[in-house]
């Protein structure tokens, strides 16, 4: 099955930087999500996108719908220890009803003091 | 209102032998999805149901994995003759359906097949 790109697949920043990370695709979707994953945990939803060129604010974190509907970029800034995790990006093509989420490969973020 | 409750959290299981995976869905969801997560890797889209209905299953492999969500009950993931590549986290997550409406997920299940 098809998976996005994300990219950086990993980085290392210190503690408040702002952070970049963005999500590709060869096809268009109508959402799209961004989560957070905690180790050993399930994904926690943090942004949700519906119209492409679309741009939302959950506190320090801001996201991106792209216009082409083919990518989405996620911003965090100031960046804090509990930022640590690894972030995914998933695209939802719905066809009437709710449908299943495509996911990237995810980017590892890290935090140094 | 309480989250999405997947049990058990971990499951040890012999090869050869059947796994039952339990999902509760959030109160008002009636959509469930299961995901499969590998090891440093994202989430692959295994099945979709709605109460009594399986309305997408192309990521669910065509042998020894099956899932239900029964009119009363949690929905089930179940794998039959379980071999060490079963190991994994499987997640499920659950909407109350519609057109931009999100889905929430459990804190998974992880299976190890020894």
């Amino acid at each position: 099955g098809q998976q996005l790109n994300q990219s950086p697949q990993s980085m290392f920043i210190q503690e408040g930087e702002d952070v970049s990370m963005n999500c590709t695709s060869s096809s268009i979707f109508n959402t799209w999500l961004w989560y957070k994953q905690d180790p050993g945990e399930g994904p926690v939803l943090l942004i949700a996108l519906y119209k492409a060129g679309e741009l939302t604010s959950n506190g320090r974190l801001t996201a991106q719908f792209g216009i082409t509907r083919k990518d989405s970029f996620l911003n965090i800034s100031a960046s804090i220890p509990s930022d640590v995790g690894i972030y995914f990006c998933a695209g939802q093509r719905p066809t009437g009803t709710a449908s299943k989420l495509t996911f990237g490969t995810g980017t590892r973020l890290q935090v140094t003091l | 209102n309480a989250g999405v409750m997947q049990n058990p959290r971990h499951l040890v299981r012999r090869r050869g032998q059947e796994a039952r995976l339990r999902c509760s869905p959030m109160k008002g969801h009636s959509h469930v999805y299961w995901y499969r997560q590998l090891p440093e890797e994202g989430l692959k889209f295994m099945v979709y149901l709605q109460k009594e209905n399986i309305i997408d299953e192309s990521g669910m492999p065509k042998e020894r994995f099956s899932a239900e969500f029964p009119k009363e009950g949690p929905s089930i993931l179940r794998i039959q003759q379980v071999v060490r590549g079963d190991s994994a986290a499987y997640f499920c997550a659950s909407s109350p359906g519609g057109r931009g409406t999100e889905a929430f997920f459990g804190q998974g299940t992880r299976l190890t097949v020894v």
